[in-house]
């Protein structure tokens, strides 16, 4: 059964910095590009990075550019993704999202974790 | 502002069918990407619901069906239920920003 479940999230001011956890299991960990993708409260779901399966390739968008980085350890089945600089504005549920594999398509997610919780407030 | 426009919300009855539309443009649906549909219920993580415009994962029930022409895309229910209930996204591609995947703002369907 795949298994991706978060960890590190938790209350931090503004300015301050965070490293979030993905703990993959029940796939071949290092053979998938990996996501992370934000839910503000109330809000809609925003994609934030991808790294492909060896880590060579890496994505962002605009609104983290610069601030956030992803990471992955595939001896250790884990994703990462260090926040700095934080602001209100990065307070959201942080998801790790594997991509999806199937013929004729790409960039979809097909399984997500639970969501770790990023509160930035002074 | 998000770069698939979808309805805030939609609403039906028990038994009938509701349709969402996605709206994007020449450098994401109408290029070429895929759509792909997420369902979450409240306080859960997204589900994957349908990808590649029209499949679905296994275990989703056959009463949702994608489609998709130009630059938009559709999720239609039929027989709806009570459990169907959630808020429902679409997501594509961009080519104008590199890697980027781009999401709708997302549905709140209502079953009354």
């Amino acid at each position: 059964e795949v298994q991706l479940v978060e960890s590190g999230g938790g209350l931090v001011k503004p300015g301050g910095s965070l490293r979030l956890s993905c703990a993959a299991s029940g796939f071949t960990f290092s053979s998938f590009t990996m996501n992370w993708v934000r839910q503000a409260p109330g809000k809609g779901l925003q994609w934030v990075s991808s790294i492909s399966s060896s880590g060579s390739y890496i994505y962002y968008g605009d609104s983290v550019k610069g601030r956030f980085t992803i990471s992955r350890d595939n001896s250790k089945n884990s994703l990462y993704l260090q926040i700095n600089s934080l602001s209100a504005g990065d307070t959201a549920v942080y998801y790790c999202a594997r991509d999806g594999r199937a013929a004729r398509t790409e960039y979809f997610s097909d399984y997500w974790g639970q969501g770790t919780l990023v509160t930035v407030s002074s | 502002q998000s770069v698939l426009t979808q309805p805030p919300s939609v609403s039906g009855a028990p038994g009938q069918r509701v349709t969402i539309s996605c709206t994007g443009s020449s450098s994401n649906i109408g290029a070429g990407y895929d759509v792909h549909w997420y369902q979450q219920l409240p306080g859960t993580a997204p589900k994957l619901l349908i990808y590649g415009n029209i499949n679905r994962p296994s275990g989703v029930p056959d009463r949702f069906s994608g489609s998709k022409s130009g630059t938009s895309a559709s999720l239609a229910i039929t027989g709806l239920q009570a459990e169907d209930e959630a808020d429902y996204y679409c997501q594509s591609y961009d080519s104008s920003l590199s890697g980027s995947r781009v999401f709708g703002g997302g549905t709140k369907l209502t079953v009354l």
